[in-house]
């Protein structure tokens, strides 16, 4: 099956400067890869995703980029502020109303 | 608005008893229901794919006989912790698709004492 995995597992970055959160997979057959940022106590928000036919998806303050013959995707915040304080997971899965494999998850803290 | 909708939020229950918790997707039919199950300071881990109809999929090394799933209409799926354990402790939350987007239940805080 699907295998995911997410580095670092912990990240402090000062306001204002900009964060990257990696992830890999295994299955070359996942086109579908969301990132969730999950607030204590709280369900999965989805912030950004990105499906296998593009390489970039931009949406404000946040980026998703693929290589899928890397089998890698990353996830970056610019321009960092408190409230992007939280746990992001990224995941992946064969698309279309396939399950999601989450990877590990990364502790984002802003310093302000 | 509110996409899936998860009940109870929050339950304590004594060890040996039995915790339903229920899914519901608001105002369209889900064939499909993901069950995941999120422990302190992990990741959420697929316990089980609910299908509409018939048996539920479930993930290695998760007890069928432990976690019932009921997935009687297109808008209901419930899960049954069954003989609750303090090790069954954890967040459970439901998934579901709309538009090929993966949405969540609120999340169900279960405490076994």
């Amino acid at each position: 099956g699907e295998n995911v995995e997410q580095h670092p597992s912990t990240l402090s970055v000062q306001e204002g400067d900009s964060a990257v959160i990696k992830c890999t997979y295994s299955d070359s057959a996942s086109n579908y890869f969301p990132w969730y940022k999950q607030e204590l106590g709280k369900r999965p928000q989805l912030i950004i995703d990105i499906r296998s036919n593009v390489g970039e998806k931009k949406d404000q303050r946040i980026a998703v980029t693929l290589n899928k013959t890397a089998k890698h995707f990353s996830l970056h915040i610019t321009e960092t502020q408190p409230e992007d304080s939280a746990v992001y997971f990224c995941a992946a899965s064969r698309g279309g109303n396939e399950k999601l494999t989450f990877g590990t998850g990364t502790r984002l803290t802003i310093i302000p | 608005g509110a996409v899936v909708s998860q009940h109870p939020s929050w339950v304590i229950c004594k060890s040996g008893t039995s915790v339903k918790i229920e899914c519901r997707s608001l105002d369209f039919q889900a064939t499909t229901m993901f069950w995941y199950r999120q422990f302190p300071k992990k990741s959420l881990m697929l316990m089980a794919t609910s299908n509409e109809g018939s048996k539920a999929t479930y993930e290695q090394g998760v007890e069928k006989d432990k976690f019932l799933i009921n997935h009687a209409s297109l808008t209901l799926s419930t899960l049954t912790v069954t003989s609750a354990h303090p090790e069954d402790s954890s967040f459970y939350i439901c998934s579901v698709y709309r538009n090929l987007e993966a949405f969540f239940g609120q999340g169900t805080r279960l405490t076994v004492v």
